[in-house]
């Protein structure tokens, strides 16, 4: 079965420039997680889905940053305009929803914004 | 206040030694969880462990071994004989009950570096 699916792996962009970073979930998994990974700040929830619909987007750093989840196998964060700030690895996870179950991860896109 | 605080940021120990990584909780909940993952160089969260919190045993899991203790609020993880493989960054994280439960709190991670 395969995981939780990321695209691209790794992003080099230009400051100003749109960044989208793309997830697929495990089939079935009800709740969807994006999360920010940098030395400074460590592992941050950014926002997270539950039947496509965002229940908690309190972690979205500022109006840059968007996600949807348009249905049950797709998510996009988006990053407009992309600042040098943004450079981070940014996880995707998954998981059914039951209580106390552990989250899957993705594989993680390394962004990097010059 | 932080929910999940690894005070250890990084750990060098020679191979074959045990390490013991520190973590410890806070919340208000009776009903929670708490988990361990392990992020090897190359990257990727690999999940280890969860409890919860009306399970106080500690458990064994060949090297790893895990003990949970109410009473002072930590889920504390010793590797013994530790291998070079061990070398990676380990968080500790916490979900609440309620209707949250679905959100994770993660520590800082404590990288851990095993020389040969």
């Amino acid at each position: 079965d395969a995981g939780v699916i990321q695209s691209p792996r790794h992003e080099v962009t230009e400051m100003g420039q749109e960044v989208t970073l793309r997830c697929k979930p495990i089939s079935g998994h009800d709740y969807l997680f994006w999360y920010r990974q940098t030395m400074m700040r460590g592992l941050e929830l950014l926002i997270y889905f539950n039947n496509n619909v965002p229940i908690d987007d309190s972690g979205m750093p500022e109006d840059r940053f968007s996600a949807k989840m348009p249905n049950a196998s797709f998510s996009t964060l988006k990053i407009q305009p992309s600042e040098p700030r943004d450079s981070a690895v940014y996880f995707c996870a998954s998981t059914l929803g039951l209580a106390g179950e552990e989250q899957f991860f993705g594989p993680g896109t390394r962004l990097t914004v010059l | 206040a932080q929910k999940v605080t690894q005070a250890q940021t990084e750990i060098s120990v020679v191979e074959k030694e045990d390490v013991t990584l520190d973590c410890v909780y806070e919340t208000r909940d009776t009903t929670y969880y708490l988990f361990w993952y392990k992020q090897p160089p190359s990257g990727e969260l690999v999940f280890l462990i969860r409890r919860n919190s009306f399970d106080e045993q500690n458990e064994i899991s060949g090297r790893y071994s895990w003990n949970f203790q109410k009473s002072t609020s930590s889920f504390n993880f010793t590797i013994t004989a530790s291998q070079v493989v061990d070398s990676a960054v380990y968080f500790c994280a916490l979900s609440e009950g309620g209707n949250n439960f679905n959100k994770f709190y993660f520590g800082s991670g404590t990288k851990l570096n095993v020389k040969p």
